[in-house]
């Protein structure tokens, strides 16, 4: 199947300061990716979808100042945390999709906030 | 929006017996349901999913069935094996998924 690379996987930053998530679709183009937030033992929150070349579609309760999106190429989606604080600690996982049919997930990213 | 709701939230079988989890939905105009395998701090990995058009899909010990009408899916894994413990999700949608909020099966061997 398609592959979606994440990076970094794991992430510990100080409160206050940024954290920029990447997701690349490495052998297909993904006009569309989806970013979503995963707390421990609970399901998968979309957040937002991004958009190759226009602005990101976020989810109700989403702060899109918070959480920058960028889909800059057919390959690359990122999310940014801006001002990072310990509540924003969490599981971070972006898919992408091929062709209207399955999601291809990347292998998340696990931010800590301390 | 689409809702999904998941039952039962834990599930804990003896290994070679069969595991059952349910979901519903509301947006009737869904028409994809995957299921995904999540082992702790890993990514979800599909695991077989079915179209509306269908109503059962099988892959191997595998199986999934769909009612549109009453528009309720459910996994079905016979002859489970200690390395079919992991967390399970149901979801509706291609790419902008709604997930259900997952079973803890655990099988004892």
């Amino acid at each position: 199947g398609a592959v979606v690379s994440q990076h970094p996987s794991r992430v510990i930053c100080k409160s206050g300061t940024s954290v920029k998530i990447e997701c690349r679709s490495l052998d297909f183009q993904a006009t569309t990716m989806f970013w979503y937030r995963q707390f421990p033992k609970k399901s998968l929150m979309l957040m937002a979808t991004s958009n190759e070349g226009s602005k990101a579609t976020y989810e109700q309760g989403v702060e899109k100042d918070k959480f920058l999106i960028n889909h800059a190429s057919l390959t690359l989606s990122t999310l940014t945390v801006t001002s990072a604080h310990p509540e924003d600690s969490s599981f971070y996982i972006c898919s992408a999709e091929q062709g209207g049919t399955e999601a291809f997930f990347g292998q998340g990213t696990r931010l800590t906030v301390v | 929006g689409e809702n999904v709701e998941q039952h039962p939230s834990t599930l804990s079988v003896q290994e070679g017996d069969s595991a059952v989890i349910k979901c519903t939905y509301s947006d009737s105009a869904s028409n994809y349901f995957p299921w995904y395998k999540q082992e702790l701090g890993k990514r979800p990995q599909l695991i077989i999913d079915i179209r509306s058009n269908v109503g059962e899909k099988k892959d191997q010990r595998i199986a999934v069935t769909l009612n549109k009408t009453a528009k309720h899916f459910s996994l079905h894994i016979t002859e489970t094996q200690p390395e079919d413990s992991a967390v399970y999700f149901c979801a509706a949608g291609a790419g902008k998924s709604t997930f259900g909020d997952g079973t803890t099966l655990t099988v004892k061997p």
